[in-house]
């Protein structure tokens, strides 16, 4: 089972603050991974897909990166909407589908 | 607009059972396949089945593995979990969530998600 570390666990910033995320897997994933966006009291949301492509309608201050096992996210300018807690997850060997444990992204 | 409307969950005691459904619409459901996954009260996602277009490949997660049962009906248009000899540690919201490949062509992102069914579990 490929493990998903993400750090960190959470990140406090001030709106307009640009954010960086990680997230490591246990072997080589080449490119097969997502990023999620989970708001409060929603289901999880499709970011990225293939390590750095954009989902349909999302908008172009995210973006991110790598390959391998070490990959990142970034928001370029937080805004208000952006606070919510972020997943990576690994498809490039399945069963089973993993998850990192989330970073959270508060208020400062 | 792709729809997944999760129905189904309850308050249920240690040991019993409950079926899950997932209603999808606004696309061809019997080209797709499908994942259920969980979040426990304050936890991370947890990845626990899923379910090949025609139904015949179907992958649990070890904690399900022998208690739980996934199924579809293409006619109509819905995915199910059977889930029995439930535990308080069963005790989460399930997602039903579409797989789509990505840019590439590789299959396994999750793309739609329903707004989820919560499981109590609890005497």
């Amino acid at each position: 089972e490929i493990v998903m570390t993400q750090s960190p666990a959470t990140l406090s910033v001030s709106p307009g603050e640009r954010v960086t995320l990680s997230c490591r897997a246990s072997q080589n994933i080449h490119s097969n991974l997502a990023w999620y966006q989970q708001k409060p009291g929603q289901a999880p949301r499709l970011l990225i897909s293939g390590a750095s492509t954009r989902a349909t309608n999302i908008p172009g201050r995210f973006s991110a990166s790598g390959s391998g096992t070490e990959f990142t996210l970034t928001i370029s300018s937080l805004q208000s909407e952006d606070f919510a807690i972020y997943y990576c997850q690994q498809y490039n060997s399945w069963p089973p589908w993993t998850f990192g444990q989330g970073t959270k992204v508060e208020i400062k | 607009e792709v729809q997944l409307v999760e129905s189904g969950g309850s308050l249920v005691q240690p040991g019993g059972s409950l079926r899950l459904s997932c209603a999808a619409s606004g696309f061809t459901f019997s080209s797709f396949e499908f994942n259920w996954v969980r979040q426990a009260p304050g936890k991370g996602l947890e990845w626990i089945s899923y379910i090949g277009s025609r139904g015949r490949k179907i992958y649990y997660a070890d904690s399900v593995k022998g208690r739980f049962s996934i199924s579809r009906d293409n006619a109509k248009s819905a995915l199910y979990l059977q889930m029995d000899s439930l535990t308080v540690e069963d005790t989460a919201i399930y997602y039903c969530a579409r797989v789509q490949a990505d840019e590439r062509g590789y299959l396994g992102l999750f793309d739609h998600w329903g707004q989820g069914a919560l499981v109590t579990v609890s005497s």
